[in-house]
């Protein structure tokens, strides 16, 4: 069974610093997406970024970049000049290629954006 | 833009109750979800659904059934509700694995139902 470990319950930062939240990962397939969600306090669901097992690079989108480094099965979310609308939960989840899209999501991270 | 949208923001309902959640999407997508979410424990699939009329458990489905007579809407049911039950229930939808893995699922704004 797949597994999805996020260690830091909650992180605080400093307006315009970057921040890594870290995600690690267990499974023996060979073939998964990994997806980070944002969750405002106001409770919706937001995709931020993918990264397949097979992709060649990092994914970036924006300020978002994903540090993916298969042999430890980690898969850390980047934020670059975080900003105060930055605060929330953050989540990362797996998902095995081509089963029914379920998506296997760790615990959270809760991100803090101080002045 | 995807728009999965849920009936209810917030519910308030009595222990054996039964209650519906409902869920509706206007991208045709085949496969739905429901989770809840606990303080620490993440995002739980409790049951999801590939197509019209079916459906597969989850992680957590006792206590649960869902319904799914049309395409655009997945219905999650609680046949007696219990106050273990009140949580942050969300609802997603997806296009099947098929159809491009980088495809992520789209969730609604929620339900936080609290059962008393």
């Amino acid at each position: 069974a797949q597994k999805i470990t996020q260690t830091q319950p909650g992180m605080f930062v400093q307006e315009k610093e970057a921040v890594t939240l870290d995600c690690t990962y267990d499974t023996s397939d060979p073939s998964y997406g990994l997806f980070w969600y944002k969750q405002p306090s106001s409770g919706e669901m937001i995709f931020l970024i993918y990264q397949g097992s097979y992709d060649q690079q990092n994914a970036t989108e924006g300020r978002y970049s994903l540090n993916f480094q298969k042999a430890r099965k980690s898969a850390n979310l980047v934020i670059s000049a975080s900003q105060l609308g930055d605060s929330a939960m953050y989540f990362c989840a797996m998902r095995l290629t081509g089963t029914a899209s379920k998506l296997t999501f760790g615990t959270g991270t809760r991100l803090q954006v101080t002045l | 833009d995807v728009k999965v949208t849920q009936s209810s923001r917030y519910l308030v309902k009595r222990t054996g109750e039964k209650v519906f959640l409902e869920c509706v999407q206007d991208m045709d997508h085949e496969n739905m979800f429901w989770y809840r979410q606990d303080p620490g424990l993440g995002l739980r699939l409790i049951y999801f659904s590939y197509d019209v009329k079916m459906k597969e458990k989850g992680d957590i489905p006792e206590g649960y059934s869902v319904s799914r007579e049309k395409k655009e809407r997945f219905s999650l049911i609680l046949e007696s509700a219990s106050t273990n039950q009140t949580s942050m229930y969300l609802c997603a939808s997806s296009y099947p694995p098929g159809q491009g893995d980088s495809q992520p699922q789209h969730f609604g704004d929620g339900t936080r139902l609290s059962i008393l």
